[in-house]
């Protein structure tokens, strides 16, 4: 019952073009949602989240909206750096009146190509 | 000036031994935080903690036992440890029980033999 879905376990991506990394979910209670990059042998860094009372959140290269009717969120990354290359995970969250519980996605290798 | 550490990176052990992860935040956090990832990747909350209470507990073996000395430390002790226990274990740490955003450690690497 994986309730957080990234059905692409890995994209490559030309440097300078769009990145762009899909989230699905199952569970009509998550009311935020969040990416997260990682580095091999690191933890999970918080990359920029979203609320459902919005569609679209922009934080310099990195965008991502949120299609609530779908239950669907995308991450975009414009333009793509070599740097770039990690796992991004997709988390959600919502209040289930036990606290803060984040459910992760299995994540997407991003590989950004010279 | 490390937010989230654990100690240790690596920890190699054998089956039937009891081992501890140890995890600090020095961001003033009042909510901490246990994850387990999997061979397959999976991220899951095992643990939370805020200002040193329980509140979340999910459905892992009481083999696992939390500790919170104060709200800047969630330890972790693993009694009887068992191959399937073998996962990269991360701590995490978040301002307020639902905050959004929370903050990861480099995450511990148990391999139980």
């Amino acid at each position: 019952d994986q309730q957080v879905k990234q059905n692409s376990p890995s994209l490559s991506v030309q440097e300078g073009r769009i990145s762009i990394l899909n989230c699905d979910y199952t569970n009509s209670m998550f009311d935020y949602f969040l990416w997260y990059k990682k580095y091999p042998a690191e933890g999970p860094t918080f990359l920029i989240s979203i609320s459902s009372i919005k569609d679209k959140n922009e934080d310099g290269r990195f965008t991502v909206f949120l299609n609530k009717s779908a239950k669907h969120l995308s991450l975009h990354i414009v333009p793509s750096q070599p740097g770039d290359s990690a796992v991004y995970f997709c988390a959600a969250g919502g209040d289930f009146g036990t606290a803060s519980k984040l459910t992760f996605g299995t994540g997407t290798r991003l590989q950004v190509t010279l | 000036d490390t937010a989230v550490s654990q100690t240790p990176k690596y920890l190699v052990t054998q089956m039937g031994n009891d081992k501890s992860i140890k995890c600090e935040q020095n961001l003033g956090h009042d909510t901490m935080y246990w994850y387990k990832q999997d061979s397959k990747k999976f991220l899951k909350i095992m643990f939370s903690y805020n200002n040193k209470e329980l509140i979340i507990n999910e459905t892992v073996p009481n083999r696992f036992s939390p500790k919170s000395p104060d709200k800047a430390h969630l330890n972790l002790h693993i009694n009887s440890l068992e191959l399937g226990d073998s996962a990269v274990y991360f701590c995490a740490s978040s301002q307020a029980p639902r905050g959004n955003e929370q903050f990861f450690g480099p995450g511990t690497r148990l391999t139980v033999l």
